[in-house]
């Protein structure tokens, strides 16, 4: 497809449980993003990557947070052992030349 | 510490009439500004921008207008349609940075 796609659409698990969150870029942009929006907030920034390095992590909350994109297109997003305050919609975004971010569907979190 | 403020949670705007949606920010390293608008279970979608460098920026229905010396922007939605009924996000990223602040949004009702 042409947009941002994230996989899953939804994803359901108990506390201290691992997950994973894939994000599919629009091809050909360098620039990939994860954010985090939890109910009545806007997104909140987590980690950017150019290429295949992350440029800046400083959003992650800690280090049970991870994110990878080793071939500079894909990337996947890793919570290991899940808490109820993880729940949230997980929003990927990704850019090319200019600064406009175009926004995956979100993955929403449900940890129980 | 709220970095891009959106004041108003909620707004009602009669159809074909002007819709005013604003925001505030606090951190003058911030030098472009985004709006988003997003439907329920979507990724937010970029509307228009503005660099610090304008004070206005349209396209189409929509202009965004820059107040530098007061840190405020607003979007203009004019005439306002039934399809523009969305919450609306306010961003904002230093320059150099992609890396984007968002407001807590803007629910706006455009009523038939």
């Amino acid at each position: 497809g042409a947009g941002v796609s994230q996989t899953p659409s939804n994803k359901v698990t108990e506390k201290g449980k691992y997950v994973e969150l894939r994000c599919d870029p629009i091809s050909g942009h360098t620039a990939l993003y994860w954010y985090r929006q939890s109910l009545g907030q806007g997104p909140e920034f987590l980690i950017y990557f150019q290429g295949t390095g992350a440029a800046d992590d400083s959003g992650l909350p800690n280090d049970r947070f991870f994110a990878v994109r080793p071939e500079g297109s894909v990337s996947t997003l890793k919570i290991q052992r899940t808490e109820r305050g993880d729940s949230a919609v997980y929003l990927c975004a990704s850019s090319g030349a200019y600064n406009e971010q175009f926004f995956g569907p979100g993955t929403r979190l449900t940890v129980l | 510490d709220q970095q891009v403020k959106q004041n108003s949670p909620s707004l009602s705007v009669q159809e074909g009439r002007i819709s005013i949606l604003n925001c505030d920010y606090t951190n003058s390293m911030f030098d472009y500004f985004l709006w988003y608008k997003k439907y329920p279970a979507e990724g937010p979608t970029f509307l228009i921008s503005i660099s610090s460098i304008k004070d206005k920026n349209e396209d189409g229905r929509f202009t965004v207008f820059l107040n530098k010396s007061a840190k405020h922007l607003s979007l203009h939605i004019v005439p306002s349609q039934p399809g523009d009924s969305a919450v609306y996000f306010c961003a904002a990223s230093p320059f150099g940075n992609e890396k984007l602040t968002f407001g807590t949004g803007t629910r706006l009702t455009i009523i038939p």
